[in-house]
């Protein structure tokens, strides 16, 4: 399974953009990349998700190296709730498995 | 839509005592998964369905059972509850999709578990 490294925490001054990075070395040819986060003490909130090409949605958007090997999660205008913790997780395929490995995620601190 | 609701939300158990969490979605969702999810740490799947009838093994599904006999309900059984149980379960669904492209999970607000 491939397996995702991020930051522990970061930091973002409100109305900045927040740019979360996420590496995924060993993410394999049909494997996509999702985003989610957890603002404290609530359940997952699924952000985005992405295969090769950047996407963009109403909350975020994804950008994909080329190589496939990194991404990076882009909140535009930081707000303080979206102090969260982000998880990047790379989908385990198999036939019908669609489980998601997760792992530490990012604390995000949005400041005023 | 409720989306996916879970109840209780707070329980106390006494070690070796029983209880079912309870989850629920309305989106007609054929995939449910039970998570938990320990302090400072990632959810770790427990047990997940991908329809009516059939679940399957997550990566920690020990001292838990489930069943799934309808498209809505998912309850996750404690049959003899342990310290070692104490965390933050949540429940998800999703809606399968046949090439499996994209299928975001919808995850209700968590039980909050403590066995003493």
């Amino acid at each position: 399974d491939a397996k995702t490294t991020q930051p522990t925490s970061m930091d973002c001054a409100e109305g900045r953009a927040a740019n979360l990075p996420c590496n995924h070395s060993t993410i394999s040819g049909n494997e996509y990349v999702y985003w989610y986060r957890q603002i404290h003490s609530q359940g997952p909130q699924y952000i985005i998700h992405g295969l090769k090409n950047n996407e963009t949605n109403e909350m975020a958007s994804l950008i994909i190296t080329e190589d496939r090997k990194s991404s990076t999660l882009i909140l535009p205008h930081a707000t303080l709730r979206d102090t969260a913790v982000y998880y990047c997780i790379v989908r385990q395929h198999a036939g019908n498995n669609r489980k998601l490995i997760w792992g530490l995620g990012t604390s995000l601190a949005v400041n005023p | 839509n409720a989306g996916v609701t879970q109840t209780p939300k707070f329980r106390i158990l006494k070690i070796g005592q029983s209880m079912t969490l309870q989850c629920t979605q309305d989106m007609n969702h054929n995939y449910m998964y039970w998570y938990r999810q320990d302090p400072g740490m990632g959810l770790k799947l427990i047990y997940y369905s991908v329809g009516a009838g059939i679940t399957d093994k997550g990566e920690v599904p020990n001292g838990y059972n489930v069943s799934r006999s309808t498209t809505e309900d998912f309850p996750l059984r404690l049959e003899l509850a342990a310290p070692s149980q104490t965390s933050v379960y949540f429940c998800a669904s999703s809606y399968s999709r046949v090439m499996g492209v994209g299928n975001e999970q919808f995850f209700g607000p968590g039980t909050r578990l403590t066995v003493l």
